[in-house]
């Protein structure tokens, strides 16, 4: 059962412009979410966290934005940079949890 | 995540044949888990360790799949008699001593592509 689902498995956006990265849970236990980058043939490197008592957490050109009625999330990159252009990884936990559930990634492509 | 150290980068093993995967933590970090990337798909879960203890590997498979986590020594997941649907990257993480969805950030190494022919 996919717990963690990103819908939308590629994008494609102009250098300077806004990225939007979405993410959907079913889990109600989930309160920690994360935000990974993935380079081919390398890791996933941690971006951004944001826990359940925040709507909203920023780093710089990163912000994540969480709707919990609506158990969403979403990333915003903005301006975006060509060395964005990488897998993004959505993932959750609980708490009292320490596995990570992972989306399926979004491929992201900024066009310069 | 350059400080979690995984080798081989890249595995080549035919059907039947076993499989050793090596993750060494960052150090000062004592938490250390596998998971599996299968194409098109996301990370899944497969054994969380800590050292001498495995304490949850709910997501590996029952059979051919093993892990330890030994006193001195890296991470080994062992997959014995492989078979092509084990090809996959396997990727491991370490944490400090604190869980995962506390406020910590798991650190993951750049994992391991194993191909079964």
């Amino acid at each position: 059962d996919q717990q963690v689902k990103q819908n939308s498995p590629s994008l494609s956006v102009q250098e300077g412009r806004i990225s939007i990265l979405n993410c959907d849970y079913t889990n109600s236990m989930f309160d920690y979410f994360l935000w990974y980058k993935k380079y081919p043939a390398e890791g996933p490197t941690f971006l951004i966290s944001i826990s359940s008592i925040k709507d909203k957490n920023e780093d710089g050109r990163f912000t994540v934005f969480l709707n919990k009625s609506a158990k969403h999330l979403s990333l915003h990159i903005v301006p975006s940079q060509p060395g964005d252009s990488a897998v993004y990884f959505c993932a959750a936990s609980a708490r009292s949890d320490y596995k990570l559930s992972f989306g399926a990634g979004t491929t992201v492509t900024v066009r310069a | 995540n350059a400080g979690v150290m995984q080798n081989p980068r890249h595995l080549v093993r035919r059907r039947g044949q076993e499989a050793r995967l090596r993750c060494s933590p960052m150090k000062g970090h004592s938490h250390v888990y596998w998971y599996r990337q299968l194409p098109e798909e996301g990370l899944k879960f497969m054994v969380y360790l800590q050292k001498e203890n495995i304490i949850d590997e709910s997501g590996m498979p029952k059979e051919r799949f093993s892990a330890e986590f030994p006193k001195e020594g890296p991470s080994i997941l062992r997959i014995q008699q492989v078979v092509r649907g084990d090809s996959a990257a396997y990727f491991c993480a370490s944490s400090p001593p604190s869980m995962v969805g506390s406020g910590t950030e798991a650190f993951f190494g750049q994992g391991t592509r194993l191909t079964v022919v």
